[in-house]
């Protein structure tokens, strides 16, 4: 089965790093770039960031650059996402999403996205 | 920075056309794809390059793109229909999604 994993639900303190992941399986790693987009509490989506597992070179929102670290390692299908010290506004659930890497420069869908990871940040 | 506008909400009657815009400045020149999520689940893709179903997406989802603005159109709405929708487009090396309409099937 063709499906994004996501690892499980975290309950961290404001001040704490974190790093969460998310495996591909079921398709070939290499040939899909993996982004991740947050959604906060009653909230809408927002875009963070992608990056190619090929050559493990991240692009990030302008919103989210400097914040959060998106990094992978195509030896075990796995993308990450991660802060260096969360803020209780971090509380979230994050999607992991698929976009097809040869796809023309305009052309940005995600036609797979994992089940989410939340995330609950107290002050 | 390029925004999405779409409504906060639409209603429609079951049976009826159900049709959903998302505005933005010369969005007709972008490909626009949307996404259906339903409460406690995972956003799901239904439309892409504008007006392209993914395979398993029903007939009476489609969508067009023209000017600055998109338009998903369901017909035949089902009561499964109910749900969030998000418009979503590529901008200067940036993606970006509409703010999503709640769908109501009364």
């Amino acid at each position: 089965e063709v499906q994004l994993v996501q690892s499980g639900e975290e309950v961290k303190k404001a001040g704490e790093s974190l790093k969460i992941s998310c495996k591909g399986s079921g398709y070939s790693f290499t040939n899909y770039w993996i982004g991740w987009v947050r959604q906060m509490p009653g909230k809408g989506l927002e875009w963070m960031g992608i990056i190619s597992p090929s050559d493990s070179d991240p692009r990030y929102s302008p919103s989210f650059q400097g914040k959060v670290t998106i990094s992978a390692d195509k030896s075990i299908n796995t993308a990450y996402l991660q802060w260096s010290s969360l803020k209780a506004s971090d509380t979230a659930m994050y999607y992991c999403v698929r976009r097809l890497a040869v796809a023309a420069r305009i052309d940005w869908y995600f036609d797979l996205w994992g089940r989410g990871t939340l995330v609950i940040v107290s002050s | 920075s390029y925004e999405l506008t779409q409504p906060p909400s639409v209603s429609v009657s079951p049976g009826q056309t159900a049709s959903i815009t998302c505005s933005g400045d010369i969005l007709g020149e972008k490909y626009v794809c949307w996404y259906q999520q339903k409460p406690g689940q995972s956003p799901v893709l239904i439309i892409y390059q504008d007006n392209k179903r993914p395979s398993g997406i029903p007939e009476r989802f489609s969508g067009s793109n023209s000017g600055n603005t998109a338009t998903l159109t369901i017909r035949g709405t089902q009561a499964v229909d109910e749900a969030e929708y998000y418009c979503q487009a590529w901008d200067r090396s940036t993606v970006v999604f509409g703010g999503g309409t709640k769908l109501t099937v009364l």
